[in-house]
């Protein structure tokens, strides 16, 4: 079956440390993407890709670095320089309208 | 940027009842999609729309695309207690390459 993967499903991180987040498609999809949800918030992004070897920062980059050197793979790393981490993570893939989204990865800082 | 205004924040309602929904913008918008969100887990496209006045249905859940192309609207009949969630609206803007513009959310709570 095509979908969108991430994993892990729960990371603790210690402050000062870089984290990377994974998310892995098999739906052919070009572009993917990021987001960042708080509680009781909507979703904001964080970067996107919409070929490989590119990528373009969203709304809330700052602290957040990612790569897209396979079609497939979008990792996403919070870095120590991200000063408020903890929250829920999204990965999405769309061919070009409509996404599909990951089931998401709660990142708590310890 | 753009943004999408998407009410009421919340709802808390009886089993059984009717559910509506919006979402508004200042701009145009080419594509409207609607999304739940279980807790925990990512959001699941419900229903898209891709034409001014589209009317669509998927099950108890009807979205329009408004006819002004700045809004559109989610209903859900007769609610049942799965239906708890965030809903929200996502569109692609006139001109835009496909990056969607999420609505905040609106969180529905129903009461057995």
């Amino acid at each position: 079956d095509g979908g969108i993967t991430q994993s892990p499903k729960y990371l603790f991180r210690k402050e000062g440390q870089n984290v990377t987040l994974s998310c892995e498609q098999n739906l052919n999809h070009d572009a993917m993407y990021w987001y960042r949800q708080d509680p009781g918030q909507g979703l904001r992004l964080i970067y996107y890709s919409q070929i490989v070897n590119d990528f373009q920062k969203g709304d809330i980059a700052e602290g957040y670095s990612v790569s897209r050197e396979k079609k497939e793979s979008f990792p996403l790393t919070v870095t120590s320089a991200q000063k408020n981490p903890t929250a829920f993570y999204l990965c999405a893939s769309s061919p070009r309208y409509g996404y599909t989204f990951g089931s998401g990865t709660r990142l708590t800082v310890v | 940027g753009q943004q999408l205004n998407q009410s009421p924040q919340s709802m808390f309602i009886q089993e059984g009842e009717d559910v509506s929904m919006n979402c508004t913008s200042s701009s145009i918008f080419n594509t409207w999609l609607w999304y739940k969100q279980d807790p925990g887990e990512g959001p699941v496209l419900l229903i898209a729309l891709y034409k001014a006045g589209e009317l669509t249905s998927n099950g108890r859940l009807t979205a329009q695309f408004g006819i002004t192309r700045k809004d559109s609207f989610l209903n859900i009949s007769a609610s049942i207690p799965s239906d708890v969630g965030i809903y929200f609206c996502a569109g692609i803007p006139s001109g835009n390459t496909g990056k969607l513009i999420f609505g905040q959310g609106t969180t529905l709570q129903v009461k057995p």
